[in-house]
């Protein structure tokens, strides 16, 4: 079956440095999702992207659809203490009743 | 948020025990999905729905059956719980229906303890 590959795994980072992950598919996709959870719940969406190319903010977060269709990346500014958790990928390829397919997430761990 | 209401929020049952977990969405979404989520393993797709009655299994459906008699209830069922089924539940779903692509919402988790 189809498969993302998340990256890193997981990150240590000191608080108000940048951080940056991403996901490459050997699949295209129609659209990107980025989720985060954290301890104890359910993941919330971030971030949706639905063109080749297209780079979208919320907040602090910035997130890019790769113009390939196979990849994307999510980058987070000035980290702060509550970005703590897990950020998952998930890529959406409207074929039926297709459901998303997801990377196996990157946790994020920030030092005060 | 979808609305999304899962229930028991915490259960602990013993080895052999049928187990229902109940899903309730008030949005009137035709999608849903029951995924487990374990340590290494990331958001794993147990089964998922596109309408009622409407069932597909997903990547881990082995010892999992589903229903789902009406739009907003979606239910998982364990015919006879074993300790590999030990894991955190989610529930999720989106619109369909010319919305194809919006995403999918979470519900906050039922943690199943099996002994």
């Amino acid at each position: 079956g189809q498969q993302l590959n998340q990256s890193p795994q997981s990150m240590f980072i000191q608080e108000g440095e940048d951080v940056s992950m991403n996901c490459t598919s050997s699949s295209i996709f129609n659209t990107w999702l980025w989720y985060k959870q954290d301890p104890g719940e359910g993941p919330v969406l971030l971030i949706a992207l639905y063109k080749a190319g297209e780079l979208t903010s919320n907040g602090r977060l910035t997130a890019q659809f790769g113009i390939t269709r196979k990849d994307s990346f999510l980058n987070i500014s000035a980290s702060i203490p509550s970005d703590v958790g897990i950020y998952f990928c998930a890529g959406l390829l409207f074929s039926g009743n297709t459901p998303l397919v997801f990377g196996k997430g990157t946790r994020l761990s920030v030092i005060a | 948020d979808a609305g999304i209401t899962q229930s028991p929020r915490h259960k602990v049952t013993e080895t052999g025990t049928p187990v229902t977990l109940r899903c309730h969405q008030t949005e009137n979404h035709r999608y849903m999905y029951w995924y487990r989520q374990d340590p290494g393993h990331g958001l794993r797709l147990i089964h998922y729905s596109y309408g009622v009655k409407d069932t597909d299994k997903g990547e881990v459906s082995d010892g999992y059956s589903v229903s789902r008699s009406k739009t907003e209830d979606f239910l998982l069922t364990l015919e006879s719980a074993t300790s590999s089924q030990t894991s955190v539940y989610f529930c999720a779903s989106r619109p369909g229906q010319g919305i194809w692509n919006q995403p999918q919402h979470f519900g906050d988790g039922t943690r199943l303890s099996i002994l």
